[in-house]
């Protein structure tokens, strides 16, 4: 399946700390998306990078994506308590209209 | 603006019985809507999509029969978990396109389906 692996499963760090959890995928595709989500909660959708992108940043967000490795990352920089969530890659497949197939989830616990 | 909600945000049901669960999107006119199951400290699986006015398309796996959706409207999707057992209980999420803005999903904030 294209259902994306990440990794760590689950990140401990200190408030403050950078955070950078790894997706990787194994087919083409047009777009890969970061969201967040709280326990027990919706998606909050964080980022998105298409496949001709290699770095996009948005406020203490930083994500690359390396096509030629089907990987990709997320960096949250100076991280705070309330990062603490999972944070899930998701795929939109080359010819596969706007459907998304998520990763398996990096869980953040940030600590005071 | 492109807000999704979901009815029930949970419901505990006896195992047998059905169970309907409504997605819509408050603000905007949603063409095409996602249904997702997620199991607890597990993914987002996608169960089906559905688009305003014909049937939906269920992933392999998934039986049409017992995950019955509608989506009667531009604003509404309904999935309805018929005869649910306790291995149905899970995390529902629904999420939306725009008919503007067909690449982004809106998603909703679940609903928790626990079977008796």
């Amino acid at each position: 399946s294209q259902q994306g692996e990440e990794d760590p499963q689950a990140l401990s760090i200190q408030e403050g700390e950078n955070a950078t959890m790894n997706c990787s995928y194994k087919t083409s595709i047009n777009n890969l998306q970061w969201y967040r989500q709280n326990s027990g909660r919706g998606l909050v959708h964080l980022i998105l990078i298409r496949s001709n992108e290699r770095e996009k940043h948005s406020g203490r967000l930083r994500v690359t994506l390396d096509t030629s490795k089907k990987s990709s990352s997320l960096l949250i920089t100076a991280s705070r308590a309330a990062d603490t969530a999972s944070y899930f890659c998701a795929t939109v497949l080359t010819g596969g209209g706007n459907k998304l197939t998520f990763g398996t989830g990096t869980q953040l616990k940030v600590e005071l | 603006g492109a807000v999704v909600s979901q009815h029930p945000s949970w419901v505990i049901c006896k195992s047998g019985t059905s169970v309907k669960i409504e997605c819509r999107s408050l603000d905007f006119q949603a063409t095409t809507m996602f249904w997702y199951r997620q199991f607890p400290k597990q993914s987002l699986m996608l169960m089906a999509t559905s688009n305003e006015g014909s049937k939906a398309t269920y992933e392999q796996g998934v039986e049409k029969d017992k995950f019955l959706i509608n989506h009667a409207s531009l604003t509404l999707s309904t999935l309805t978990v018929t005869s649910a057992h306790p291995e149905d209980s899970s995390f529902y999420i629904c999420s939306a396109t725009d008919r503007a803005w067909p690449r982004d999903q809106f998603f909703g904030p679940g609903t928790r389906l626990t079977v008796l």
